[in-house]
């Protein structure tokens, strides 16, 4: 099974920074790999896929890139809202999500 | 407006059976794989089954192989977890999601459906 890890498991962020997450595959899936958004007592929300082709109607400052077994999700200028957890999929082989990202205020 | 809205869930003892529902609306079903993903409590995201639009094809996380099995009916745009011999660790909010044809990301989420497993 692909294993996805993802780091850091928690970031302090101050709104209107640039930050980047990371999510690391165990054996390549190419650029099978999509980002999601999960804000607290909600359902996960596609962000990004295909590492990093753009969604309809999720802001500009969300982008992504990678292929292979190193992927990453930027957000540019942190706003409050994105206070969430952020989870990375593969669907090379089957389908397998990271652990998450959790995205706090400092 | 794309709508997935699960039913069927609640507290169930371990070694018993639960039906899930996932009754879809706004999109062309039968164009869609579906598939069930579930979260624990603090937990984060697992993927459970998928299957094919036209469920000619499933498949299961070895976890629930033998004991899950995804269906669909495309008549009535619905789908199906039938979780049978269900244990404490099957204890979670389970979500029903769409796939578009030949995609492999989950495009569309219901707001999901909690079991307990718990004597």
């Amino acid at each position: 099974d692909v294993v996805l890890t993802q780091s850091p498991a928690t970031l302090s962020v101050t709104p209107g920074e640039r930050i980047s997450l990371s999510c690391r595959a165990s054996e390549s899936v190419d650029t099978y790999l999509h980002w999601y958004q999960q804000k607290p007592n909600e359902s996960p929300r596609l962000l990004i896929k295909y590492a990093s082709q753009s969604i309809s109607g999720i802001p500009s400052r969300f982008s992504g890139s990678g292929s292979g077994t190193d992927f990453t999700l930027s957000i540019n200028g942190v706003e409050l809202e994105d206070l969430s957890i952020y989870y990375c999929q593969q669907g090379n082989s089957l389908h397998t999500f990271g652990a998450g990202t959790k995205l706090e205020l400092k | 407006e794309v709508q997935l809205v699960e039913s069927g869930g609640g507290l169930v003892q371990p070694g018993r059976s639960m039906k899930l529902s996932c009754a879809a609306s706004g999109f062309t079903f039968n164009n869609y794989d579906m598939a069930w993903v579930c979260q624990a409590p603090k937990k984060g995201l697992e993927w459970v089954a998928t299957i094919s639009y036209d469920g000619s094809s499933t498949y299961y996380r070895d976890s629930v192989k033998g004991r899950f099995t995804i269906s669909r009916d495309n008549a009535k745009s619905t789908l199906y977890l039938q979780m049978d011999s269900l244990r404490s660790e099957d204890t979670a909010t389970y979500y029903c999601a769409s796939l578009n044809l030949g995609e492999d990301y989950f495009d569309y989420w219901g707001q999901g459906v909690m079991v307990t497993v718990s004597s």
